[in-house]
């Protein structure tokens, strides 16, 4: 079946260095999205990329689409302990409107 | 963006009983899902929650242990019947956020059963 996979499933990083995740999905996708959840929290809507090769940043972090669009990834520039938490990517599945979440990859930062 | 309340944020039920979960949107929705997290985990998608119409399952779930009642376009329930320790997780209900495929997430519900 379909499937999206993330990695790595837990990075542990020193304040200030950088961070990325790498999300691959067995199909194309029309477009992929991240989540983040932090601690005891709910997954929340970070951004949503469409178009093949598109790369979108907010602040520190940066997203890419590939040009297959089966592939993204996250991008964190010198994380900061406000970064922690476990960050999803999703696509939609081909039937319906539900998506198909990556494992996630659990960020923590040592101050 | 919507507004989501779930109740109970949280319980600890006895083996055998059954809890049911609320949901709430401050808005119409067409769409509305119900997940289950356990901890260090992904979410998993139990089901959709269809307005007017039974819930869609996903493999491994049944509507006799997990029955989901969608009254209308802002409201719906879940219900974890017969109750086992193995059913202790996190459950969340999120929605669409209209025609861009993104879900917005309620607070989640924890649930422990001893």
């Amino acid at each position: 079946g379909q499937q999206v996979m993330q990695i790595p499933q837990y990075q542990h990083v020193q304040e200030g260095e950088d961070f990325t995740t790498y999300c691959n999905s067995s199909t194309t996708l029309s477009n992929i999205q991240w989540y983040k959840q932090r601690p005891g929290g709910h997954p929340v809507f970070l951004i949503q990329l469409v178009k093949s090769g598109e790369v979108k940043k907010q602040k520190r972090l940066t997203f890419q689409f590939g040009e297959a669009k089966k592939n993204s990834s996250l991008h964190i520039t010198a994380t900061q302990t406000t970064d922690v938490g476990t960050y999803f990517c999703a696509g939609p599945h081909n039937q319906g409107g539900k998506l198909i979440f990556g494992q996630g990859t659990e960020l923590s930062v040592k101050p | 963006s919507a507004v989501i309340s779930q109740k109970p944020s949280r319980d600890i039920c006895q083996r055998g009983t059954s809890l049911t979960i609320q949901c709430q949107v401050d808005s119409q929705v067409t769409m509305m899902f119900w997940y289950r997290q356990q901890p260090g985990q992904s979410l998993t998608l139990i089901a959709t929650a269809n307005q007017g119409s039974e819930a869609t399952y996903e493999s491994g779930f049944v509507i006799d242990k997990f029955p989901i009642s969608r009254p209308n376009l802002t409201f719906s329930t879940l219900t974890v019947s017969n109750m086992s320790p193995e059913d202790s997780s996190i459950y969340l209900c999120s929605v669409d956020a209209g025609s861009t495929d993104t879900q917005y997430f309620g607070p989640g519900t924890r649930l422990t059963v001893l």
